[in-house]
């Protein structure tokens, strides 16, 4: 099926642990994005890539690392997990950065931090 | 610089018609709006660009004043299916320092 998919939707860990998740897209679209949403905050913007091997920080990248070996894969590692990264993680695609592009958006994942 | 989403939560009656602005401290080049139903992804509205039309689709309109740095979306005749938290995102240049806003949570009633 075409879209944007997120995997896992749910997950716990332990403060200290390595943690990736992951987002694929059918589209081919050039760009995809990583958000956080927490209330009162928003989405907030942690990465994002304008193509392969392409990536870029956003507004709250510490913590974080991706990568972008392949068009329709972008994953987010949390290489040592803090409780305030306890969160809903948001993946997008789009065929432009902004402008008149709009964003798609994954169903998210759920991480919660021991 | 993360734009401000006037009001911070409003209820409705179904029937009823919603305003949700949207305004930043710079000249915007566009402004994009989504909605997102609780538990859910945001989904895209729609898009205003610097110098574009007034757009619209169903009772779900929104204009952009570039002169105020705000844009404004309306809701008319709310239906059940409009609740939900709605983000407007900025862009202050194509391609430059796209940023969601707080969200403004609508909760329409029967």
């Amino acid at each position: 099926d075409a879209g944007i998919t997120q995997s896992p939707r749910y997950k716990i860990t332990e403060t200290g642990r390595q943690v990736t998740l992951m987002c694929h897209q059918t589209w081919s679209h050039s760009y995809m994005f990583w958000y956080r949403q927490d209330l009162g905050h928003g989405l907030r913007l942690i990465y994002y890539s304008a193509a392969a091997d392409i990536t870029d920080k956003g507004e709250v990248p510490d913590g974080y690392v991706v990568s972008r070996s392949k068009t329709e894969n972008f994953p987010l590692t949390l290489e040592s997990a803090t409780r305030s990264q306890t969160s809903v993680y948001f993946c997008a695609s789009s065929a432009g950065l902004a402008g008149d592009n709009e964003q798609f958006f994954g169903p998210g994942t759920r991480l919660t931090v021991l | 610089q993360q734009p401000v989403q006037s009001p911070q939560a409003v209820i409705l009656r179904e029937g009823e018609d919603a305003v949700i602005n949207c305004s930043s401290s710079k000249a915007l080049y566009s402004v994009h709006w989504y909605r997102q139903k609780h538990g859910e992804a945001p989904v895209f509205l729609m898009i205003l660009l610097k110098g574009g039309e007034q757009k619209g689709h169903d009772k779900i309109s929104a204009s952009f004043n570039e002169k105020k740095q705000q844009s404004s979306l309306y809701l008319t005749a709310s239906q059940l299916s409009y609740s939900g938290t709605y983000f407007c995102g900025t862009e202050i240049n194509y391609g430059q320092n796209f940023v969601f806003g707080p969200g403004t949570r609508l909760s329409v009633l029967p």
